[in-house]
C-alpha cells in the first residue's frame, strides 16, 4: 500500500539551528501538507502545497518556515532558526485532489523534532 | 474557527463493548473525517463523510453526520485492545485546503 514517507523520524537540534524536514509524498498525489502536533495538543495545520506554490498557511507557518519541492519526489519543510516552542512532531500528508474533499489525506509517520 | 471538538476526553472500555466518541464544530463543512493515532505515531485516516451524507460504514466503524446540529459521532462496534489510540474528528470546508483538527479522544480497551 503506498505511505508517505517522512525522514527523519526524531531530530534533536540546537535553539538557533536551521532543520529540514522532509517527506516522500504519494506518487500520484497532487496536493501536500505540512501539519505539527506539540506533545499532548492538537494537530494544527501549517501550510498547503499544489502546483509548485503555497494555497494556504495558517498563522503559524510565519517567515521562519518554508516548504519546497526541490523535485519530482520530495517535499521539504525549512525551519530557519529554531525555537524552543518549535519542539513537536511534524507531520506531512498528501492528498490526490485538493481539500481532502474526495478520500482524506495520507499522513506520515512524523518527525520529532526537539530543540535543546 | 472550525474546530472539531470530541467527547469524551477519554474513554475506558472492556474488549467487546462499543465504543461511542462524538464531535462537535463550529461552522460549515463540506466533509468530516476521522483519524486514528496510536501513542507517538502517525495518523491514519479512518473514514470520510460528506456533508450531504448522514451514515458511513467501514467494518467495525459506523460514523454518523448531523449537519443540523454539527455534530458527528464514531461508533466502534465490538472493541479490541488494538483499538486502544486516540480518535480525531477533523473538518474540512468547501474550497479550503486545511484540515481542522480537534483535541482527541484517547480510547482505552482493556482486554
Amino acid at each position: 500500500e503506498p505511505e508517505v514517507t517522512q525522514t527523519p523520524s526524531h531530530q534533536v537540534t540546537q535553539m538557533g539551528q536551521e532543520v529540514i524536514l522532509r517527506c516522500v509524498p504519494i506518487s500520484n498525489h497532487l496536493y501536500f501538507y505540512w501539519y505539527r502536533q506539540i506533545l499532548g495538543q492538537k494537530v494544527e495545520f501549517l501550510v498547503s502545497f499544489y502546483n509548485n506554490e503555497i494555497s494556504e498557511k495558517s498563522e503559524i507557518f510565519d517567515d521562519q518556515f518554508s516548504v519546497e519541492r526541490p523535485d519530482g519526489s520530495n517535499f521539504t519543510l525549512k525551519i530557519r532558526s529554531t525555537k524552543l516552542e518549535d519542539s513537536a512532531m511534524y507531520f506531512c500528508a498528501s492528498s490526490e485532489v485538493g481539500g481532502v474533499v474526495q478520500g482524506g489525506a495520507f499522513f506520515g509517520q512524523g518527525t520529532r523534532l526537539t530543540v535543546v | 474557527s472550525q474546530q472539531g471538538e470530541e467527547d469524551p476526553q477519554a474513554l475506558s472500555i472492556q474488549e467487546g463493548e462499543n465504543a461511542t466518541m462524538n464531535c462537535s464544530y463550529k461552522t460549515s463543512i463540506n466533509n468530516l473525517q476521522w483519524y486514528r493515532q496510536n501513542s507517538g505515531r502517525g495518523l491514519v485516516h479512518l473514514i470520510l463523510i460528506r456533508s450531504n451524507e448522514r451514515e458511513k460504514h467501514s467494518g467495525r466503524l459506523r460514523v454518523t453526520l448531523d449537519t443540523s446540529k454539527k455534530s458527528s459521532s464514531l461508533l466502534i462496534t465490538a472493541s479490541r485492545a488494538a483499538d486502544t489510540a486516540s480518535y480525531f474528528c477533523a473538518t474540512g470546508n468547501t474550497g479550503g485546503f486545511k484540515t481542522i483538527f480537534g483535541a482527541g479522544t484517547r480510547l482505552f480497551v482493556k482486554a
